[in-house]
Order: C-alpha cells, then sequence, then structure tokens
C-alpha cells in the first residue's frame, strides 16, 4: 500500500480563491509527522508546513494550514488567497517514529489563474 | 551559505560512464537523504545517512549506485556505468533528527540534473 496518496494531479483556482490539495496517509505507527513541500518550475523544494500526529490544533504558517483528520488519516493543505506566484507542484510527506525515510506523494500541480 | 548545496547543477555523461555527485548538507544536520525525482514524477528514496549509524541503502536500485558520507558531513553519490535510464534530478536534503524537538524538516538541494546520452 502506498504510504502517501495524493489523488489530484492537477488543481486549478483563481487568484486570491482559497484551494485544498488533498493528502491520504498510510502507517500503524503512533507517532508519525507530516509535511508539506512547494516545488516550483525552477526545481528546488521549499517546506511549507508541518503537522505532528499528537499535535492538538491544525498547523497554519501565514496562508498555508493544514486540515488534519486522524482518525481519516488524512492531511490536506489549504492556501488561502492564492497567489501567482503558488503556480507549483505541491507534495505531501509523512516520516514515522519507528523509521528514516521520508515517504513522499506523487504531487499535484497547481495553477493559480489570473 | 546556509543551505543545502549541490554540485554539478548540470551533469551530461555518455552512457557507461561513472558519474559522481556532491552534497554539501546544512551544518549541524545529522540526517542526509538521497533521492531521484524522474520528469513530472515524485521523489524516489535512494539512500539515508544518520550520524555514525549504518545508512539505510534499501531504495538504491542497483548495485551500480553506491553513497558514502566523509566526516559526517559530506556526501557523495556514485553511479558506475551509466545508462539512459539513470536520467533524473538527485536531490539532496539535510535535516535535524531530535525527538525531543519532534520532526524536523528536510532541507533540499537544488538538485543535480544528470543527463545520460
Amino acid at each position: 500500500a502506498q504510504k502517501i496518496t495524493q489523488t489530484q494531479p492537477g488543481m486549478f483556482v483563481q487568484e486570491k480563491e482559497a484551494v485544498t490539495l488533498d493528502c491520504t496517509y498510510d502507517t500503524s505507527d503512533p507517532s508519525y509527522g507530516l509535511f508539506w513541500y512547494k516545488q516550483p518550475s525552477s526545481g528546488e523544494m521549499i517546506f511549507l508546513i508541518y503537522q505532528g500526529s499528537y499535535d492538538q490544533q491544525n498547523a497554519t504558517e501565514g496562508r498555508y494550514s493544514l486540515n488534519f483528520q486522524k482518525a481519516r488519516k488524512s492531511a490536506n493543505l489549504v492556501i488561502s488567497a492564492s497567489q501567482l506566484g503558488d503556480s507549483a507542484m505541491y507534495f505531501c510527506a509523512m516520516r514515522e517514529n519507528t523509521g528514516n525515510q521520508f515517504y513522499f506523494g506523487t504531487g499535484t500541480s497547481l495553477t493559480v489563474i489570473p | 551559505g546556509a543551505g543545502v548545496s549541490q554540485s554539478p547543477s548540470n551533469k551530461v555523461t555518455e552512457k557507461g560512464k561513472d558519474v559522481e555527485l556532491r552534497c554539501d548538507p546544512i551544518s549541524g544536520h545529522t540526517a542526509l537523504y538521497w533521492y531521484r525525482q524522474s520528469l513530472g514524477q515524485g521523489l524516489e528514496f535512494l539512500i539515508y545517512f544518520q550520524g555514525n549509524s549504518a545508512p539505510d541503502k534499501s531504495g538504491l536500485p542497483s548495485d551500480r549506485f553506491s553513497a558514502e558520507r566523509t566526516g559526517g558531513s559530506v556526501s557523495t553519490l556514485t553511479i558506475q556505468r551509466t545508462q539512459q535510464e539513470d536520467s533524473a534530478v538527485y536531490l539532496c536534503a539535510s535535516s535535524f533528527i531530535d525527538r525531543d524537538r519532534g520532526y524536523q524538516p528536510q532541507h533540499f538541494g537544488d538538485g543535480t540534473r544528470l543527463s545520460i546520452l
């Protein structure tokens, strides 16, 4: 089974609107961390936001928030007030307490339309 | 600079040649990762180094791939007898591993774009 699943290969959003990028994960480890990264066309991977499995509140970082639903094993990224510079690939990732690896999803390509 | 540094940024070589890719992690980061990203794809884990522990090589696709990390800092990924399917961007990342601080994110270099002719 895939550790991280991102079901939206491509998404479009109007500038200034909010958008949700989906991510579900699979783990039996009670302790884990969830991460979102942005990869613009220039190729660098930019860390956006982190959610720990024991965190009681959803993580927020500026215009980014993480809708963490532990029972559903989902960790969706919400981008508010989209900007043209938000157009990029977005990757969800997980690290389990028992392992070394970061598991990455296949990514979602977001295009912000003026 | 303070970030993860990778060199070269681009490498074009002929099939069958050996290549070496270098990664200089953020100072003080004990964990170092190598990934491969083919065009339009996600990240494929290759290898992980943590301190003085034995590396996790479970992601290396074949015995043509090897990596070392000297002195707990700089790492070199070596691909021997390159094949065309090795063409990809090779990304290096480093991180703190400190369970008392919670999970720390990986910080990525800009990658090496490898093209095998």
